[in-house]
């Protein structure tokens, strides 16, 4: 079966680093692109930014460029998602999300459970 | 910031017929890219609905279908279920400055 599985919720203080996981299975993880998407409470869906595991070639939304950290290994066909000094406003639920295919304009077909950040003094 | 608006909301009755809007520019829509679809439970991941317009993944009811003209694509539910009351995203690529995803404001389908 196809699928990511991400790591679990994490709650932590302003300032803190974070690194949340997106474990990959039942597809060769090289050949597809893995993006990050942000969902705030009760608001709608924002991409992040997109890696390559094949070449770690990654792009990011100009929003969160500077902000996150997007990496992979593929040794154990895992995305990363990681902060180095998270704020409040970063509280929110992360998806990540495989692209259908190399058309870099195709849909995401194939989406983790998501990862919720609380971030909070 | 979302460049694709959606209506806030869309009601029907059970086995009425509903559509969703999806208004782009000339820089996503409006420059031929395609339009895909998700549907989000409540509490649960997006899922992949409509990809390339038009196209259903496997799996997927016939009751739902896309479309798309200039600037603009639309989500058409028939047959509406209580199981489609759900959140419904577009989205598409944008080429204006930085290229990147874009996701539609979201509407939400409530089943009378």
């Amino acid at each position: 079966e196809v699928q990511l599985v991400q790591s679990g919720a994490e709650v932590k203080k302003p300032g803190e680093s974070l690194k949340i996981s997106c474990k990959a299975s039942g597809y060769s993880f090289t050949n597809y692109w893995i993006g990050w998407v942000r969902q705030m409470p009760g608001t709608g869906l924002e991409w992040m930014g997109i890696i390559y595991p094949g070449d770690s070639d990654t792009r990011y939304s100009p929003s969160f460029q500077g902000l996150v950290t997007i990496s992979a290994d593929k040794s154990i066909t895992t995305a990363y998602l990681q902060w180095s000094s998270l704020k409040a406003s970063d509280t929110a639920i992360y998806f990540c999300a495989r692209r259908r295919s190399g058309n870099y304009y195709d849909a995401f077909d194939i989406w983790g459970q998501g990862t919720m950040v609380t971030v909070s003094s | 910031q979302s460049v694709l608006t959606q209506p806030p909301s869309v009601s029907g009755a059970p086995g009425q017929r509903v559509t969703i809007s999806c208004t782009g520019s000339s820089s996503n829509i409006g420059a031929g890219l395609d339009v895909h679809w998700y549907q989000q439970l409540p509490g649960t991941a997006p899922k992949l609905l409509i990809y390339g317009n038009n196209n259903r993944p496997s799996g997927v009811p016939d009751r739902f279908s896309g479309s798309k003209s200039g600037t603009s694509a639309s989500l058409a539910i028939t047959g509406l279920q209580a199981e489609d009351e759900a959140e419904y995203y577009c989205q598409s690529f944008d080429t204006s400055l930085t290229p990147l995803y874009v996701f539609g404001t979201g509407t939400k389908v409530t089943v009378l």
